[in-house]
This record gives structure tokens, C-alpha cells and sequence, in this order.
């Protein structure tokens, strides 16, 4: 059965680094998202992208975070200066139908930033 | 904006026993997806709900969409230790992007 993968399941860094978290969606999807949750929070969106572009984003996706599908298989969500709130667990999904179905996520990413 | 709530926060029931978790929105719900959380895991699709009145099941799993849609149920009949987690439902917001609930946190034991 088909599934998103992410890379790094755990990611450490200091305060102040760039870090760049990898998803890749499934492989006919076209709608791509990032979300995170802060531990014991809900999960937040970040961003969706499509058509090599960004479709919507959140108040949490400020100038900090990008996201790129540099290739035809990867998605990533680049940090370039982490704060400690920062810290969290991000998830990546696709869709194939954008607003009208099932958005499958991957197992997430856990940033820890010291 | 859209706001889910969910209830109960928290549940711990014996193995056996039936469930019930709660979701209600702030606004009618134009598609509502209940997914399953292990703690510190990824979000594993469960069920989506369109229409008003629509009931959908899975195994042991049943979600309802209540006619006004503005709530939703999940039930579980027999719980099972395999059944514990975090049940989060999500809506389609006005555009692609999923709104959360606050999550409840399920307890099953022996």
C-alpha cells in the first residue's frame, strides 16, 4: 500500500540552524501539506502547495519557513534560523483531490531545537 | 475561524466496553475525518464523513455525521487494548487545509 515517508524521523539542532525536513508524498498525488503539533497541542497546519506553488499558508509559516519540491518525488520544509518554539513534530500529507478527499500523512518528524 | 472541540479529553475504559468521542464544530462541516494518533506516530486515516446523517464503519469502528452537521460521533463497541491512542477529527476547512481538534486521549485495559 502506498504511504508518505519522512526523513529524519528525529531531527536535533541548535537554536539559530537551518534545518530542512524531507517528506515524500505518494507518487500520483498533486496537493502537498505540512502541518506540525507541538507536544500536547493540536495539530497545527503550516502550508499547502500545488502546482509548484504555494496554495495557502498559515500565520505560523512566516519568512523562517519554505517549502520546495525540488524534484519530482520530494517535498521539503525548510527552517533557516530555529527557535526553540520551533520544537515540535512535523507532519507532512498529500492528497490526490485536493478539498474533496482523504489527506494521507506521514509519520512526522520530531524537531527538537537546544 | 472554525474551531473543533472534542469530548471526553481523556478516556480509560476496560477491555470490552463500548465508547463514545465527541466532536462539534463552531461551523457546519463540509467533510469530517477521524484519524488515530499513537503517541509520538503519525495520523492514520480512520473514516470520512460528507453528508448529513451519513454513518460510515470499520471493523469495530462506527462514525456518524449528525444531520445539522455540525457533530460527529465515534464508537467503538468491545474495545480492545489495540484500540488505545489519540482520535483526532478533522474538517475541511473553506479551502484544502484540515482544522484539528483538541484530540481525545484513549486508555483500554485488561
Amino acid at each position: 500500500e502506498p504511504e508518505v515517508t519522512q526523513t529524519p524521523s528525529h531531527q536535533v539542532t541548535q537554536m539559530g540552524q537551518e534545518v530542512i525536513l524531507r517528506c515524500v508524498p505518494i507518487s500520483n498525488h498533486l496537493y502537498f501539506y505540512w502541518y506540525r503539533q507541538i507536544l500536547g497541542q493540536k495539530v497545527e497546519f503550516l502550508v499547502s502547495f500545488y502546482n509548484n506553488e504555494i496554495s495557502e499558508k498559515s500565520e505560523i509559516f512566516d519568512d523562517q519557513f519554505s517549502v520546495e519540491r525540488p524534484d519530482g518525488s520530494n517535498f521539503t520544509l525548510k527552517i533557516r534560523s530555529t527557535k526553540l518554539e520551533d520544537s515540535a513534530m512535523y507532519f507532512c500529507a498529500s492528497s490526490s483531490d485536493g478539498g474533496l478527499g482523504e489527506q494521507f500523512f506521514g509519520p512526522g518528524t520530531r524537531l527538537t531545537v537546544l | 475561524s472554525q474551531e473543533l472541540e472534542q469530548s471526553p479529553q481523556s478516556l480509560i475504559v476496560q477491555e470490552g466496553k463500548n465508547l463514545t468521542i465527541n466532536c462539534t464544530s463552531s461551523k457546519t462541516l463540509y467533510g469530517l475525518y477521524w484519524y488515530k494518533q499513537k503517541y509520538g506516530e503519525g495520523l492514520i486515516f480512520l473514516m470520512m464523513l460528507q453528508k448529513g446523517g451519513e454513518e460510515k464503519s470499520h471493523e469495530k469502528i462506527t462514525a456518524k455525521l449528525d444531520e445539522k452537521k455540525q457533530q460527529s460521533s465515534l464508537h467503538i463497541t468491545a474495545s480492545q487494548p489495540s484500540h488505545a491512542g489519540i482520535y483526532l477529527c478533522g474538517a475541511d476547512s473553506d479551502t484544502d487545509k484540515l482544522i484539528f481538534g483538541t484530540g481525545t486521549r484513549l486508555q483500554v485495559f485488561p
